[in-house]
């Protein structure tokens, strides 16, 4: 079946440095790629999505690529502060029905000051 | 505007017992979900709905039933809780309707412990 797989499961970067996580997927029909937040106590946020008609998307210190060749997709952020500390989410949709999508297991980013 | 609210935020239950977890949003959204959480799993889909009078089955129903009586409640039902439906519970909604896939709005989660 359709599956999103996500690395590392586990980050831990200096303030200041940049962290990527790299996710793929096996539906090659997918053509939406959302990245999800999610604190503490809350419920997922979306921080940035990608649609497969680009390969890449930036908005301030975040950024996303896209390899649709490879099924590939990654999200990247630099000068990293103590607040981007949580768990990232990537996912993939699934065109057989309905703006349903498939999530990564996810990334626990911790930035030490 | 509130977005997605569910409740309760927390809750325990015995084994056999029944509850429903509420959810209600404020977008007009046409499309909501229902999701479970597992350390280490990401988010599993129980359930959606396309719109009033709608639902269908998403990767792991069983155990749960849903309604869609209206555009902004989509209410979760466990019945018989077992000890595996201990998990954190999300609901979500996204705008649908259209061919352009739009980003889901998560709520804050229901806690549940089942023992």
């Amino acid at each position: 079946g359709e599956n999103v797989e996500q690395h590392p499961s586990t980050l831990s970067v200096q303030e200041g440095d940049s962290a990527v996580i790299k996710c793929t997927y096996s539906d090659s029909a997918s053509n939406y790629f959302p990245w999800y937040k999610q604190e503490l106590g809350k419920g997922p946020q979306l921080i940035i999505d990608i649609r497969s008609n680009v390969g890449e998307k930036k908005d301030q210190r975040i950024a996303v690529t896209l390899n649709k060749t490879a099924k590939h997709f990654s999200l990247h952020i630099t000068e990293t502060q103590p607040e981007d500390s949580a768990v990232y989410f990537c996912a993939a949709n699934r065109k057989t029905s309905y703006d349903k999508v498939i999530f990564g297991p996810g990334t626990s980013l911790s930035v030490i000051p | 505007n509130a977005g997605v609210t569910q409740t309760p935020k927390f809750r325990i239950l015995k084994i056999g017992q029944s509850m429903t977890l509420q959810c209600t949003q404020d977008m007009n959204h046409n499309y909501m979900y229902w999701y479970r959480q597992d350390p280490g799993m990401g988010l599993k889909l129980i359930y959606y709905s396309v719109g009033a009078g709608i639902t269908d089955k998403g990767e792991v129903p069983n155990g749960y039933n849903v309604s869609r009586s209206t555009t902004e409640d989509f209410p979760l039902r466990l019945e018989l809780a077992a000890p595996s439906q201990t998990s954190v519970y999300f609901c979500a909604s996204s705008y649908g309707g259209t061919r352009i896939e739009q980003p889901q709005h998560f709520g804050d989660g229901t806690r549940l412990s089942i023992l």
